[in-house]
């Protein structure tokens, strides 16, 4: 059982560069989420989906976007990389009525120069 | 000001010692109360929940909240260096529609215990 996959692990972009990051799950979770997490800020909400079709913005949504065509994959888009969005961003899943425990990814470490 | 506040620490500890971690919190509308544990370089992991009030021990771990203080905590019972972690605080409400699964998370604590 997989869980969360987030690919890739790593990436450098250049500002203004635009890129995709991938995050599946294979639990038939409906609720995913992208958080990102910068020193001393915790994990911040950036958009999440209550099942294919169906997003909504979090606390950053700004420079991001998302799209849910199917319940396990849960793509961020970053538009035009800027050295703000240098982060450690993490995918996560739940079931929609057990929030208490969301299953999170490893994380892609992006560094926007 | 934040929603939820954790003391970022770093806090560090000899091995065996008591460990207590808090968080305070301002939106009144929450109901659910977790912890997660984050190891170096890795996704959060939980590792307790709490629903409403009172407290849940689970081994050497035990979660308290009190919601009339707005306060929740952790305590860890003769601390290993395993328990070495950023530990994170989360709360979420059941105001229902799409609301119901969000997660606000405090800052985290890093801790340190040495042998």
């Amino acid at each position: 059982n997989a869980g969360v996959t987030q690919t890739p692990k790593f990436q450098v972009l250049k500002t203004g560069q635009s890129m995709t990051l991938q995050c599946a799950q294979d639990m038939n979770h409906e609720y995913m989420s992208w958080y990102r997490q910068d020193p001393g800020m915790g994990l911040r909400l950036i958009h999440y989906s209550v099942g294919a079709g169906i997003t909504d913005q979090g606390e950053v949504p700004n420079g991001y976007n998302v799209s849910r065509s199917t319940t396990e994959d849960f793509p961020l888009r970053l538009l035009s990389a800027a050295p703000s969005q240098t982060s450690v961003y993490f995918c996560a899943s739940s079931y929609f009525r057990v929030p208490t425990e969301a299953f999170f990814g490893q994380g892609t470490r992006l560094t926007v120069v | 000001q934040k929603e939820v506040e954790q003391d970022p620490g770093p806090l560090s500890v000899p091995e065996g010692a008591i460990v207590s971690l808090n968080c305070t919190y301002s939106n009144s509308a929450f109901q659910y109360f977790m912890w997660y544990r984050q190891y170096s370089r890795k996704g959060p992991e939980l590792l307790m929940y709490t629903y409403s009030s009172g407290n849940k021990e689970d081994g050497r771990f035990t979660a308290q909240v009190d919601k009339s203080s707005k306060y929740i905590s952790l305590f860890i019972r003769d601390s290993q260096p395993s328990d070495s972690a950023t530990y994170l605080c989360a709360m979420s409400n059941n105001a229902g529609g799409t609301s119901y699964g969000k997660l606000t998370f405090g800052q985290g604590t890093i801790l340190t215990v040495h042998p």
